[in-house]
Formats: structure tokens, sequence, C-alpha cells
């Protein structure tokens, strides 16, 4: 089936890395994205690794794959205020190659 | 260039009663998807057009739900009989050419049922 599942919520000090997880089950998965949404603001791509990659590094930005495992994570190095948000963990199936499935997301709060 | 506009930003109905959410994709952008986003989830999706046929509409959830883009640009997403289990923000999203492309999403409009 399709399921991709993260935990509701995450903590971090300013200046600290933040590491979000997420599961996925679908083995068929091509791409894996990294979603950023703000309060009123609509989706905002981040990232994204294909399925034949073990990492992606954009900037502030890591993307770890395990295939095996069906495990994605997301880091963020030296996380600011500006990184507050709802990050959504997402795949696209290979078989349909068009609807991406979204995990519920991850609240991430910056404490000072 | 502009991205993915979406009009209104909020709708505020009644229970019954019909409604019409409008999506403007980026230009030249030929694929369009619709996305429904519940309080505390994430997006699920509703329909994928390729041009001006619906590709994929397997995520409507009744037929009470039905989308158009009948000149394959814009698209307006159509809610009859409304109900309250239909409040949520529904997004639209646009790539250029479906399949693996990037989709863009749009802000999104705030759907109320009263």
């Amino acid at each position: 089936g399709e399921d991709v599942e993260q935990s509701l919520f995450l903590s971090v000090r300013e200046g600290d890395s933040s590491v979000i997880n997420c599961t996925y089950t679908d083995s068929s998965s091509t791409y894996l994205y990294w979603y950023k949404q703000e309060p009123g603001a609509g989706l905002q791509l981040l990232t994204y690794i294909f399925s034949n990659m073990d990492m992606k590094q954009d900037q502030r930005l890591t993307v770890l794959l395990n295939k095996k495992d069906k495990h994605l994570s997301l880091r963020i190095a030296d996380t600011q205020t500006g990184d507050s948000a709802i990050y959504f963990c997402a795949e696209i199936l290979g078989s349909s190659a068009s609807k991406i499935i979204f995990g519920s997301g991850t609240r991430l709060s910056i404490r000072p | 260039g502009a991205g993915v506009s979406q009009t209104p930003s909020n709708k505020v109905t009644e229970k019954g009663k019909y409604v019409e959410l409008r999506c403007d994709p980026i230009s030249g952008h030929t694929a369009l998807y619709w996305y429904r986003q519940s309080l505390g989830q994430g997006p699920e999706f509703l329909i994928y057009f390729q041009g001006t046929g619906a590709a994929d509409d397997s995520g409507l959830p009744n037929d009470r739900f039905f989308a158009v883009r009948p000149e394959g640009s814009v698209s307006t997403l159509k809610i009859q009989r409304t109900e309250r289990g239909d409040s949520a923000v529904y997004l639209c999203a646009s790539s250029l050419a479906g399949g693996k492309e990037t989709q863009y999403f749009g802000p999104g409009t705030r759907l109320l049922v009263l």
C-alpha cells in the first residue's frame, strides 16, 4: 500500500541541527521529496532525491535515503527561526508517476 | 513569472450549497493537480489533468466532486451539495509535463462549510 509516516513535532535550539525522519512503504517509489509549508503559504519544494541515490546535499540541507529500510531523513544544519514550519515527506510512485503521496507533516519549532 | 494562483483564497458556505474553486496554473504547464489538505494532515491527491483531460481522478472522494479544465489551462473544482466534512484547504499544483516533473503548488483555497 501507499503510506508515508513521520513524527508530528520536533523542537530544536536555534543554531543546532534538525533531523526530520520519514518512513514510506511503497518500494516502487522513484522520487522522494521534502516540502516546507509556512503558515498561510503554499507548499514549497525544498529538495528531492531519486531512489537510486543515498544522499543529496544542498547548502544547509542534507537528505539521506536508506532504501532497504524505506527511511528518508532531512537534516537542516544551523537551524534558524525562519526554518519554523511544517515539513512534509512525500513520494511519487513508479506506477502512477504523477500523484504525490504526502506524510502528515512534522512541525518544527525553534527555541532560542 | 507568476506562480500558481487560486481563487478565492477563502470560501465560507452553508451545508448543501454548491461551490467552485479556481486554479490558474503556471503558463505553459500542461499538467495540473488538485489536492485536499485537512487540518493537521498532509495533502491528499484528488485529480490530475494532462491537457484538457483527466488522466487520473482516483482521488475524488465521491460523485459530488468534479473538476474541469476545458482549454488546458485554468481548472475549476466543483463541489455539489457541500458537507461539513468537505471543509479543508484545496491545493492546486502544476508541472511542466506531468510524470515526475516537479509540481509547483498554489497558496490554496480554504473552504469552510457551516
